[in-house]
């Protein structure tokens, strides 16, 4: 039972343009969502988070949005950079703060130059 | 600032053994997680510890098993190894209180022969 899902496997956009990465979840009572990249040989680093009070959370070139009807997120990075080819996961919890985390698959993002 | 450390890095065994994971985690965090992460997937649950009790626990079976120590830090404990215990095990720590993100190491890759 895949809760979370991410159908893409992977990305190429071009250096500068935009990257959206999507996640869709089907546990209604998920209320709290997380994008983490992950470098080969590294653990996953946090990237952005959103409460499922919000419909969308900004933090310089990455944007969140969130649209709770459709069970939908996305992530979306602007300008990409080629540091930003890595592995994307979407992750849902049920309260912020939470250690039990629920992934999507992944979706590896290329940038090219 | 030490972040969130696992030894060993890469491990080979064989169908049948039993294996020990472990990890220290980051300063100032008493909580600790493990994920598995098999290849192509994204980590999954396994279990957490806080204050040397097991509290959460995903869908794994009593193979997997735990332990933390007055330190916080942990070991992962896997016995009776199967073929499809392969993949990278990833240790995460945080604190209990608060709404803190979890913190990753870079994982064990174990491989069982």
């Amino acid at each position: 039972d895949q809760q979370v899902k991410q159908n893409s496997p992977s990305l190429s956009v071009q250096e500068g343009r935009i990257s959206i990465l999507n996640c869709d979840y089907t546990n209604s009572m998920f209320d709290y969502f997380l994008w983490y990249k992950k470098y080969p040989a590294e653990g996953p680093t946090f990237l952005i988070s959103i409460s499922s009070i919000k419909d969308k959370n900004e933090d310089g070139r990455f944007t969140v949005f969130l649209n709770k009807s459709a069970k939908h997120l996305s992530l979306h990075i602007v300008p990409s950079q080629p540091g930003d080819s890595a592995v994307y996961f979407c992750a849902a919890s049920r309260l912020e703060g939470a250690q039990k985390l629920v992934f999507g698959q992944g979706t590896r993002l290329t940038i090219n130059p | 600032d030490a972040g969130v450390t696992q030894s060993p890095t890469h491990l080979i065994k064989t169908r049948g053994q039993q294996v020990t994971l472990r990890c220290s985690p980051k300063s100032g965090h008493d909580t600790v997680s493990w994920y598995q992460q098999a290849l192509g997937q994204g980590p999954q649950f396994i279990f957490q510890y806080y204050e040397e009790e097991e509290r959460q626990r995903g869908n794994f079976p009593d193979r997997f098993s735990g332990h933390q120590f007055p330190n916080y830090s942990s070991e992962l404990n896997v016995n009776a190894l199967l073929l499809g215990d392969s993949a990278l095990y990833l240790c995460a720590s945080s604190l209990a209180l608060g709404n803190e993100k979890l913190f990753f190491g870079s994982g064990t890759q174990l491989s069982v022969l």
